[in-house]
């Protein structure tokens, strides 16, 4: 099965630097990746995602990056706000033919200071 | 629109006592995911239904966990009985078959205490 490894596991930034969450998965038949949000206490939400056609999407401040061949994917926040202070996991599944669920990363704590 | 809807929020109970979680999907969303969080830790799939139909349980503890749909619509995962290591957070999600890609959308959670 697909196994997602997530790093760092704990990250602390100063407000208005950037952040950078890095994914690595294992199987290639992989083609979906979303990055999801969960602050204390809710369920986790989806931010953004990208497909395998693609190799980076962005929106407004978050942008995520694919890499196929390494098989490696990528979460970038710029400018960030006490208010990004949450844990973020990433996780991959294959979509269509050999469907497959979502296999979540061990998640990131991001911690933004004001 | 309303999300998906989990109740109850928070359980303590005894070891070898019974639990049961209950979920509400969004509104036309035939996909329904049971996934449990343990401390630290992302989601792990329990449980997919499709409609009604339990199309991956593989991870299901099937001697003590169980789950039902009945009408393909709200969805209910019982435990009996608890452990201690059953202690976490139990995610409902759903999905549309028709959405782009496998966006899945979760719910608050229901934390278990087992002690």
């Amino acid at each position: 099965g697909e196994n997602v490894e997530q790093h760092p596991s704990t990250l602390s930034v100063q407000e208005g630097d950037s952040a950078v969450i890095k994914c690595t998965y294992s199987d290639s038949a992989s083609n979906y990746f979303p990055w999801y949000k969960q602050e204390l206490g809710k369920g986790p939400q989806l931010i953004i995602d990208i497909r395998s056609n693609v190799g980076e999407k962005k929106d407004q401040r978050i942008a995520v990056t694919l890499n196929k061949t390494a098989k490696h994917f990528s979460l970038h926040i710029t400018e960030t706000q006490p208010e990004d202070s949450a844990v973020y996991f990433c996780a991959a599944s294959r979509e269509g033919s050999g469907y497959s669920t979502l296999t979540f990363g061990k998640g990131t704590m991001l911690l933004v200071s004001p | 629109e309303a999300g998906v809807v989990q109740s109850p929020r928070y359980k303590i109970i005894e070891k070898k006592q019974p639990v049961a979680f209950w979920c509400n999907p969004i509104s036309g969303h035939n996909t329904l995911y049971w996934y449990r969080q343990n401390l630290g830790q992302g989601p792990e799939l329990l449980i997919r239904y499709e409609n009604e139909e339990a199309v991956d349980d593989s991870q299901l503890p099937k001697d003590r966990f169980s789950a039902e749909r009945l009408k393909g619509v709200d969805s209910t995962l019982k435990i009996q009985p608890a452990e201690l290591g059953d202690s976490a957070v139990y995610l409902c999600a759903s999905s549309s078959q028709g959405a782009p890609g496998n966006t899945i959308y979760f719910g608050e959670g229901s934390w278990l205490t087992v002690v």
